[in-house]
């Protein structure tokens, strides 16, 4: 299986403040995917990332607060933007390698004060 | 928002014991997938089944598909301490490449 890292594991951010989370895969993939687990729940798409196109977001989830970057087909970022407690998650990427099974980074654990 | 609903939400049971979590979803799938996740950690892929599958072992891990009630159960016969986790199951439809998760389950393996 590859291999798909993520940094920071975890941070601790004043409100108000942003965040960018990187996420690296081993292995050159097209499409790139971004999820939100907030505490107890499942998870919820935020977006999917294409190499050399504007990120497509799910509903419910905007550009402006959750800008995303893919600049090569091993890497991509997700920033956290003005950030409040209710952004108090996990957030996890995912690359779809191998074919059809996607495979996660470790996830970003992320408490707003 | 979620595909579909996991039940149990929660299972408890003895070491050795077999573990049945069942998965439902609403649209039409390309193919469904297992995942296990330990303390709000990563996810870890179990196993893979496509819409044209009906069931699927590895391991310890059998997994079934019923696309005409649109629900996969996951079993872990003779479980252990460390199966405790939370239990997803994630599907991807027909015409896009995304998971959309069901509610989870998680078990708790006593010993």
């Amino acid at each position: 299986s590859a291999v798909i890292s993520q940094k920071p594991s975890r941070d601790i951010c004043q409100r108000g403040t942003s965040l960018t989370i990187q996420c690296q895969v081993d292995s050159q993939v097209t499409m790139m995917f971004w999820y939100r687990q907030q505490p107890g729940q499942s998870l919820t798409l935020i977006a999917t990332a294409n190499q050399g196109s504007e990120a497509t977001y799910e509903s419910g989830f905007v550009i402006d607060k959750f800008p995303i970057s893919r600049p090569n087909l091993t890497f991509s970022t997700l920033t956290v933007s003005n950030m409040s407690p209710e952004d108090s998650s996990i957030y996890l990427c995912s690359a779809d390698l191998e074919g059809e099974t996607q495979y996660f980074g470790p996830g970003t654990r992320l408490l707003v004060l | 928002s979620q595909q579909g609903e996991e039940d149990p939400q929660a299972l408890s049971i003895q070491e050795g014991e077999n573990a049945t979590m069942n998965c439902s979803y609403k649209t039409s799938i390309n193919n469904l997938q297992w995942y296990r996740q330990n303390s709000g950690r990563g996810l870890v892929h179990l196993i893979l089944i496509r819409s044209n599958e009906r069931e699927k072992h590895s391991g310890r891990l059998r997994v079934t598909l019923d696309t005409s009630k649109k629900s996969s159960s996951l079993l872990i016969t003779a479980s252990r301490a460390a199966d405790t986790a939370s239990y997803f199951c994630a599907t991807v439809p027909r015409s896009a490449r995304q998971l959309t998760f069901g509610s989870g389950t998680q078990l708790t393996v006593l010993p």
